[in-house]
């Protein structure tokens, strides 16, 4: 079956450092691919989404790039800030008889101190 | 506007009870979900319904019985709470693969 797989957190950053968090999956058919992001106490939020080979997602300062060729969609930002303080889920979607099954990694949480 | 709500946001009750979980979502979707997320983040799909017919149904104790009245509704109906059904419990709506939509969750405690 599907599955994702995510970096374990927490991970830990200063403000204004790099951020990468790693996601790799596999699928049987050609799923569309997506990061969601969960503030304490709050529901996921989508945050970006690619749907074929070599599209780049790109919301908030995050970006992300479907990579077919490695199954991979990590999860990049420049310059992080306090507030992007959350939990990150990389999910994929495929269809399956007919409809769209959603599959979501583990989660990573990531803490950024100012 | 609320997109996807649910209700109650809190509930805290004993073991035995019987409890329920109202969804709603007003962005005319097709696809509903619940999703049981414990206390280390991990989420487990749950049930699924596609206009108002259940598509996924993962292994979940009977005692948990989904219910679809129409399109825009998913309620999720637990009997015979136990101690390990305490979670944050969040329903979701999706059209075909744009992405999902959750609610605010559910924090369900038993006690």
């Amino acid at each position: 079956g599907d599955s994702v797989t995510q970096m374990e957190g927490p991970v830990t950053l200063s403000e204004e450092a790099f951020l990468t968090i790693n996601c790799t999956y596999t699928a049987t058919g050609y799923p569309s691919l997506f990061w969601y992001v969960q503030y304490p106490g709050e529901g996921l939020q989508l945050l970006l989404k690619a749907t074929k080979a070599d599209d780049k997602g790109s919301n908030k300062g995050f970006e992300a790039t479907y990579r077919k060729e490695t199954t991979s969609f990590h999860l990049e930002k420049g310059s992080v800030q306090v507030s992007d303080s959350a939990v990150y889920f990389c999910a994929l979607s495929d269809r399956t008889g007919g409809s769209y099954i959603p599959t979501f990694g583990r989660g990573t949480s990531l803490i950024v101190h100012p | 506007d609320t997109a996807v709500s649910q209700t109650p946001k809190y509930l805290v009750t004993q073991m035995g009870n019987d409890k329920s979980i109202k969804c709603e979502q007003n962005l005319g979707h097709d696809t509903m979900y619940w999703y049981k997320q414990d206390s280390k983040k991990f989420l487990k799909i749950m049930f699924s319904y596609n206009n108002k017919e259940l598509i996924i149904n993962e292994t979940v104790p009977n005692r948990f019985s989904p219910k679809s009245p129409d399109k825009a509704h998913l309620n999720l109906h637990i009997n015979s709470l136990e101690l390990g059904d305490s979670a944050v419990y969040f329903c979701a709506s999706s059209k075909t693969n744009y992405g999902y939509t959750f609610g605010s969750g559910t924090r369900l405690t038993v006690v």
